[in-house]
């Protein structure tokens, strides 16, 4: 099984809102990812957590903020977010940080991604 | 810096083979990916390249020749259902950047 599970599928907020982006797997990946992909672009990194902690957090805005309550969930919590940050966000997870020996063990597998719409 | 180029679209006939290309600085590589993703989805792993050599996954192969900093994705009895983009990612000190994506299309 290489499930990442991310919730909601699509959510539309306003800019004064406040709400967050789901992501749980059950593989007992110790690394956990955000990333952002805008329409017809590739995609971007946004933050890295190893072991519950964060050890990547690609100069990305305040406005994003990451949690990772435990080793099987990741949370985006989202505020005061601009129309410019609607995109397609996706979490990923793999066994150990990507940027340790890559084999097998160390893919990087994404969830469905939750479609966000900044209104 | 982390330039990883690909084509930007290619063309292909059904039940035939394509290979995409995919080229990147070499300093402190650490391993390359190959990622499928069709519209609207989430990209789906396809294989991965940590030594040289060619490494084959039923209708697909990919290629790399971490010196010349050059892998290839190969892909065979091709079918609508490839058409896709191909994302080629590399792993330095920064965990999966990717390369801008090479949008395949196959016709009948």
């Amino acid at each position: 099984d290489t499930e990442v599970t991310q919730t909601p599928k699509h959510l539309v907020m306003g800019m004064t809102n406040k709400k967050s982006l789901k992501c749980e797997q059950h593989m007992g990946h110790r690394a956990m990812y955000w990333y952002k992909q805008k329409a017809k672009k590739p995609p971007e990194l946004m933050f890295v957590y190893s072991y519950e902690k964060l050890s990547i957090n690609e100069s990305v805005p305040s406005r994003f903020s990451p949690e990772c309550p435990n080793s099987s969930l990741l949370n985006l919590h989202l505020h005061a977010l601009q129309p410019e940050d609607s995109a397609l966000y996706l979490c990923a997870s793999s066994q150990d940080d990507a940027r340790d020996r890559v084999n097998s063990g160390n893919t990087i597998y994404f969830g469905e991604g939750s479609w966000l719409t900044v209104v | 810096g982390q330039n990883i180029d690909q084509p930007t679209e290619m063309t292909a006939t059904e039940g035939a083979i394509v290979q995409i290309n995919c080229t990147y600085q070499t300093s402190g590589f650490n391993g390359l990916f190959w990622y499928q993703q069709h519209a609207g989805e989430a990209p789906t792993f396809l294989s991965y390249n940590v030594l040289d050599g060619l490494e084959e996954k039923g209708r697909f192969s990919s290629f790399l020749s971490r010196s010349k900093g050059y892998s290839y994705l190969l892909l065979k009895e091709l079918q609508m259902k490839d058409s896709a983009s191909y994302l080629c990612a590399v792993v330095r000190n920064t965990p999966l950047v990717f390369g801008k994506g090479t949008r395949l299309s196959v016709i009948a």
